[in-house]
């Protein structure tokens, strides 16, 4: 069936750093790819999105490239800030609006 | 223009019981999903409901089940609750592709 992988965590970096957090995904045909973010005490919040090979999503300075050959979709930044301390989640769906399938999630850290 | 709300916000029930979770779409919205949040993990998707229907349902058990009412908000309802039953449950609204999550109800199971 169809599945996500992400780095573990926690991921502690200082500011400014750069950061990438590894996400892979098994699926039938041509799902799309999301990262969502999860404040403390918040809600899901869609980070950016990529509907077919290739596309990049971006979002706040956060992008992802959607690689079907390795079927992954790796999440980066440039210069990481305090307030990106969060959990990450990444997930597919392949049904529009439907079941959204997530990774584990992977908790950031940013010291300043 | 508030977003999803769900309610309460905390929970706290003993084995066995019964429990009923609440759910407000975003305004327009017609379509709202469950996801269940155990402690360090993603969320998985219990089932989905549309124009007052279950529209699709994830692998859980028959003792999870839902209800969506005219007016797009949903209930989403657990019964002969297990230990393993505590859990962050978030709801999401949509109308086409994009959901958006509610900060979801903390269910603590005792």
């Amino acid at each position: 069936g169809n599945s996500v992988t992400q780095m573990e965590g926690p991921v502690t970096l200082s500011e400014e750093a750069f950061l990438t957090i590894n996400c892979t995904y098994t699926a039938t045909g041509y799902p799309s790819l999301f990262w969502y973010v999860q404040y403390p005490g918040e809600g899901l919040q869609l980070l950016l999105k990529a509907t077919k090979a290739d596309d990049k999503g971006s979002n706040k300075g956060f992008e992802a490239t959607y690689r079907k050959e390795t079927t992954s979709f790796h999440l980066e930044k440039g210069s990481v800030q305090v307030s990106d301390s969060a959990v990450y989640f990444c997930a597919l769906t392949n049904n529009q609006g439907g079941k959204l399938i997530f990774g584990q999630g992977t908790e950031l850290s940013v010291k300043p | 223009d508030a977003g999803v709300t769900q309610s309460p916000t905390h929970l706290i029930k003993t084995r066995g019981q019964q429990v009923t979770l609440r759910c407000s779409p975003k305004s327009g919205h017609d379509t709202v999903s469950w996801y269940q949040q155990a402690l360090g993990q993603g969320p998985q998707f219990i089932f989905q409901y549309y124009e007052e229907e279950e529209r699709q349902r994830g692998n859980f058990p028959d003792r999870f089940s839902g209800h969506q009412f005219p007016n797009y908000s949903s209930e989403l309802n657990v019964n002969a609750l297990l230990l393993g039953d505590s859990a962050l449950y978030l709801c999401a609204s949509s109308l086409g592709q994009r959901q958006y999550f509610g900060p979801g109800t903390r269910l603590t199971v005792t």
